[in-house]
């Protein structure tokens, strides 16, 4: 079955540690997305790309960094410049529509820092 | 994207219709309403989205208000598995960034 494929489901980082998170999918999306959600928070986006070896900045990209070098694939490092990097990180893609785009999640990665 | 209004929890029986609100009020011409919702630790789940005709998919139905400042998201025959949080979501649908606002949403309890 086609899908958003996200790894590790849990992390563990100490402090000053950079990590990465896997998102992978075979939908054949151009359009990748990563978010962020804290405890009952809504979501805020970290970065997007809408195509391959092209990405851009959301709203909280300070301490994140990303790449986009295949389609089907965007992994988001967390930096230790994050300084509150503990959250569910959940990455994201986009159906194109002619009755409007949709957005399909992956189920998320909960990342602590210890 | 407009601001939309939802109960922050409701109950519903199982086997029973579970009949969701939302208001926009301040909805323009252009934007979609969209449902997902989220089961604890798990990435939102899409549920069904429309502009301004009642929609039916296989998980649910979409009703919108003539005058589009609401709709009703229902689920036919709710069962345990349907027990989330419900986010209605009004935007624009078009391409860039896409800044999802997930409010506080509404927390749905099915009873056995």
């Amino acid at each position: 079955d086609g899908g958003i494929t996200q790894s590790p489901k849990y992390l563990f980082r100490k402090e000053g540690q950079n990590v990465t998170l896997s998102c992978e999918q075979n939908l054949n999306h151009d359009a990748m997305y990563w978010y962020r959600q804290d405890p009952g928070q809504g979501l805020r986006l970290i970065y997007y790309s809408q195509i391959v070896n092209d990405f851009q900045k959301g709203d909280i990209a300070e301490g994140y960094s990303v790449s986009r070098e295949k389609k089907e694939s965007f992994p988001l490092t967390v930096t230790s410049a994050q300084k509150n990097p503990t959250a569910f990180y959940l990455c994201a893609s986009r159906k194109p529509g002619p009755s409007g785009n949709t957005i399909y999640f992956g189920e998320g990665s909960w990342l602590t820092v210890v | 994207d407009a601001k939309t209004t939802q109960p922050p929890s409701m109950d519903c029986a199982e086997g029973r219709a579970a009949n969701l609100p939302c208001n926009h009020s301040t909805i323009s011409g252009n934007e979609y309403v969209y449902w997902y919702r989220q089961i604890h630790s798990q990435g939102p789940q899409y549920i069904i989205h429309g502009l301004k005709n009642n929609e039916t998919n296989e998980m649910a139905s979409l009703i919108i208000t003539e005058d589009r400042k609401s709709s009703t998201l229902i689920l036919p025959h709710a069962t345990l598995r349907d027990t989330a949080v419900y986010y209605c979501i009004v935007r624009v649908s078009n391409f860039g960034n896409e800044k999802l606002t997930f409010g506080t949403g509404t927390r749905l309890t099915i009873i056995p």
